[in-house]
């Protein structure tokens, strides 16, 4: 099985830059990746890294390091629409995706 | 393009009767999986299926069973529901089991009572 573990809550205001880590012990590792869902609303995908490193989609980068077991989302330039809760998840060597438990971002004005 | 579509959207059952939970892509997509969702335990995988006529067990697949008779749909079913089972379904396709992204339905919110 997996062992993920991201915070649970992280705030921040309207502008400034956060930081979501995610930690996990895999059996196999065939990529990690992070996604976006709104209250009441289905997950969607923000991003994808198999190889070490920083990916980075506009306001969005992801981190890995598969050495480490570490990823970072990195939001920046928040906006109040960023409020949401933000999944990591790891994909292991059967290919079966597992998730962490969600970190719930609340944007302030 | 509809995408991925479940139904019904939301559900109240009562214990011991049985359910089918609808999912329907439109994406040609060979992989699909049902997940639930449970506050502060996150998505958890029930049942999988990498392409018509094959299927496979989740992380939690007791109380549920998947059929896969065609590229597009992809059913749970609950013989006998449990309140243990109150939760939101979401159903997810990707193009491969090896897919880069996997997108998801709107859920299904399933009380049992």
């Amino acid at each position: 099985g997996q062992n993920i573990d991201q915070p649970t809550e992280m705030t921040a205001t309207e502008g400034a830059i956060v930081q979501i880590n995610c930690t996990y012990q895999t059996s196999g590792f065939n990529g990690l990746f992070w996604y976006q869902q709104h209250a009441g609303e289905a997950p969607t995908f923000l991003s994808y890294n198999v190889l070490d490193g920083l990916e980075e989609k506009g306001r969005f980068s992801s981190f890995l390091s598969r050495s480490k077991g570490y990823s970072y989302l990195l939001l920046k330039e928040l906006q109040l629409k960023d409020s949401a809760s933000y999944l990591c998840a790891v994909r292991d060597g059967d290919y079966k995706l597992s998730f962490g438990a969600g970190t719930t971002v609340t944007v302030r004005a | 393009t509809a995408g991925i579509t479940q139904a019904p959207t939301s559900q109240i059952l009562a214990a011991g009767r049985s359910m089918t939970l609808r999912c329907t892509q439109d994406m040609r997509h060979n992989a699909m999986y049902w997940y639930r969702q449970d506050l502060g335990l996150g998505l958890r995988l029930i049942h999988y299926s990498n392409t018509a006529g094959t299927t496979g067990k989740g992380e939690v697949p007791d109380g549920y069973s998947v059929s896969r008779a065609n590229t597009d749909d992809f059913p749970l079913t609950l013989a006998s529901a449990v309140p243990s089972q109150t939760s939101v379904y979401f159903c997810a396709s990707s193009d491969s089991e090896v897919g880069t992204e996997q997108f998801f339905g709107p859920g299904t919110r399933l009380t049992v009572l």
